[in-house]
């Protein structure tokens, strides 16, 4: 079965400060990579995603995601964070062809001014 | 594009009584849409797949006869929690894939948090 982990389920960081989160996903085939952004009380806006192609995949905000097959790893990335990041981060998985997502856990993201 | 509305966005019910939520999509035919459950602090759990003139599919462990969903139109699929408990209670989400295109993206709604009493 498919699942998918973020291993850092709470971060707290400075303005500035550079961020990574990881996701990694556990399914033998072709898999859709996608991170999702859900602001305090708004829904779920999707950050970037995945398909086929280069592995490392650039969003809206500044955010970038690197798909590592051989790891089955798609971290988010971000250079330079701002107090307007914190959030919760959801990375999902879908099997190609399948419409089904799995979502990870999510990180909750707190930037300190 | 590619919006996704749900209403209503809360609603408060009493124990014993039944609740629909709508999903519709606004400005795209959706031949399969998707609900999901989010509790606090935690991630979205599918409970169904939506499929237009035709039967929902099911996660295990999820109650078709609790959870009801019809998915009448391409831009309307609605879920009504029937006979509702306070461990009901949860942030219900949809999302809808384009029947336009071929790609595997949901868009996802703005959710409905349901608080049964």
């Amino acid at each position: 079965a498919q699942s998918v982990s973020q291993h850092n389920h709470h971060v707290i960081l400075s303005e500035a400060a550079s961020l990574e989160l990881g996701c990694n996903y556990s399914y033998g085939g072709t898999v859709n990579l996608f991170w999702y952004v859900q602001y305090p009380g708004q829904h779920l806006q999707l950050l970037l995603k995945y398909f086929s192609g280069d592995p490392l995949v650039k969003g809206i905000k500044g955010f970038e995601a690197e798909f590592i097959k051989s790891k089955f790893s798609f971290n988010l990335r971000k250079p330079s964070v701002q107090w307007s990041d914190t959030a919760e981060y959801f990375c999902a998985v879908n099997a190609a062809g399948t419409y089904k997502y799995i979502f990870g856990t999510g990180t909750r993201l707190k930037v300190l001014a | 594009g590619a919006v996704v509305s749900q209403h209503p966005s809360w609603v408060i019910c009493k124990s014993g009584t039944s609740v629909k939520i709508e999903c519709r999509s606004l400005d795209f035919q959706a031949t399969t849409m998707f609900w999901y459950r989010q509790f606090p602090k935690q991630s979205l759990m599918l409970m169904a797949t939506s499929n237009e003139g035709s039967k929902a599919t099911y996660e295990q462990g999820v109650e078709k006869d609790k959870f009801l969903i019809n998915h009448a139109s391409l831009t309307l699929s609605t879920l009504t929690v029937t006979s509702a408990h306070p461990e009901d209670s949860s942030f219900y989400i949809c999302s809808a894939r384009d029947s336009r295109t071929t790609e595997d993206e949901q868009f996802f709604g703005p959710g409905t948090r349901l608080t049964v009493l």
